[in-house]
């Protein structure tokens, strides 16, 4: 049983460079999720995706932020013009949501993250 | 907006006697609330979560958790603490009325438990 990928575990860069992160869920799960958490804080929302369709947008997700799932399987997270304040974990999670009273109620299943650390 | 607290930054506790992970919840409507436990440099691990039903919950590694509507608790317990549970622990909520598919954290509770 294969859990959540991400890549790369870590990425160092100067400040201004473009930056992309991808990550593969659990094959069965249609809904993925992007996080960001910094030092000493929980994991904050920024998007998510059920299947293709990017359903859900934080207000953290500024224009530089740009998140795909293009067939609905793994997805990017790209980070344009990369801050200092960019610097952080950015987790990726999944989820299987099926029809029913209990559809949405399952437990997001997280990746190890990608640490992000500006130059 | 829902939003967790965790009153804690750290918790210490000798090696088999009972833990205890405070955490109290902020939503509109009914929670859906879980706790995630984190290792060093690794993503987060699903222990608990509760929807409906019994108030008390029970998990991954010989954790439980106690849901109480009127004080708006959630909090993260284990009979006898082992060494190996040393770790950060993270509680989240999820209001499905208002708060959308997301899943609100705390800001984690760092558990220490010494031989």
């Amino acid at each position: 049983d294969t859990g959540v990928s991400q890549d790369p575990r870590h990425k160092i860069t100067k400040r201004g460079q473009n930056v992309t992160f991808r990550c593969d869920p659990i094959s069965e799960h249609n809904r993925l999720y992007w996080y960001r958490q910094t030092l000493g804080q929980g994991p904050e929302f920024l998007t998510y995706f059920q299947n293709e369709a990017q359903l859900e947008k934080s207000r953290l997700l500024s224009d530089r932020f740009s998140a795909e799932r293009p067939k609905g399987s793994f997805s990017t997270l790209e980070i344009q013009r990369t801050e200092q304040g960019d610097s952080a974990m950015y987790l990726c999670a999944s989820s299987l949501v099926s029809t029913g009273v209990l559809g949405s109620n399952q437990p997001q299943h997280f990746g190890d993250g990608t640490r992000l650390s500006i130059l | 907006a829902q939003s967790v607290a965790q009153p804690e930054d750290q918790v210490n506790v000798a090696e088999g006697n009972p833990l205890t992970v405070k955490c109290t919840y902020s939503v509109s409507g009914n929670p859906y609330l879980f706790w995630y436990v984190q290792y060093p440099n690794r993503g987060l691990q699903f222990l608990l979560k509760y929807i409906t039903g019994d108030n008390l919950v029970k998990g991954s590694y010989g954790f439980e958790a106690e849901f109480n509507k009127s004080q708006t608790s959630f909090h993260l317990k284990k009979p006898s603490a082992l060494v190996s549970d040393s770790a950060l622990y993270f509680c989240a909520v999820r209001d499905p009325t208002g708060g959308g598919n997301k899943l609100t954290f705390g800001t984690g509770t760092q558990l220490k438990v010494e031989l």
